[in-house]
């Protein structure tokens, strides 16, 4: 049974572009929700996905969206990137109150 | 708003001595607690969490957490650590709030055990 995949596992950006980051949940679980972990920090809520729309979003500002696919299948998109959006973007999946966490896309905005 | 407040950021310890690692919480309602761990080059995973029942809650590789609801606290325990629990802990809590499973974390503390 697989985890959480998530992909690419490192990105390198510039200020200004656009990234993509996309999540697989665990089999059987529904609900995706995406964190932001900055060095020496917690992981941040960023937004949650359940059945193909956001349901509870965190204080991100709109260049942070998302979409989740029938398959349950996740994506985290980011425009007009900031320096400061470089983070470990973790992803994690569950189907009642429990989270699982995959292993993260570390992006580095230059 | 909920927060999540982990008392120590770095905590050295020599092997088989004991642990305590702080969390306090604040909301004034139902929660979900968790403590995730992550070990060094790898993802957070989930060392134990409490819903409701026995408020001692026992997780994987011996840890436990006693969770004291007039205290707002939900502190991590292990009587005797090893070399191998040297991680980053945090702890974090949701609001029983219908479908709400928002997760806030505090800021994670660094555990170093020294062999």
């Amino acid at each position: 049974d697989a985890g959480v995949t998530q992909s690419p596992t490192h990105l390198i950006k510039t200020r200004g572009q656009q990234v993509t980051l996309r999540c697989s949940p665990k089999s059987g679980h529904d609900t995706v929700s995406w964190y932001q972990q900055a060095l020496g920090q917690g992981p941040q809520f960023i937004f949650q996905y359940y059945e193909e729309e956001e349901r509870q979003r965190g204080n991100f500002p709109d260049r942070f969206s998302g979409h989740q696919f029938p398959n349950y299948s996740s994506e985290l998109n980011v425009n007009a990137l900031l320096l400061g959006d470089s983070a470990l973007y973790l992803c994690a999946s569950s189907r009642r109150e429990t989270q699982y966490f995959g292993p993260g896309t570390r992006l580095l905005v230059l | 708003a909920q927060s999540v407040s982990q008392h120590n950021h770095h905590v050295i310890l020599s092997e088989a001595a004991s642990l305590e690692l702080g969390c306090n919480y604040s909301y004034g309602g139902t929660v979900n607690l968790f403590w995730y761990v992550q070990y060094p080059g790898q993802h957070l995973q989930l060392l134990l969490k409490y819903f409701s029942g026995d408020p001692l809650v026992k997780g994987i590789k011996g840890f436990e957490a006693e969770f004291i609801k007039s205290k707002f606290s939900f502190n991590l325990r292990k009587p005797s650590v090893q070399w191998s629990d040297t991680a980053e802990y945090f702890c974090a809590v949701n609001a029983r709030l219908g479908r709400d499973d928002k997760i806030i974390f505090g800021k994670g503390t660094r555990l170093h055990i020294l062999p």
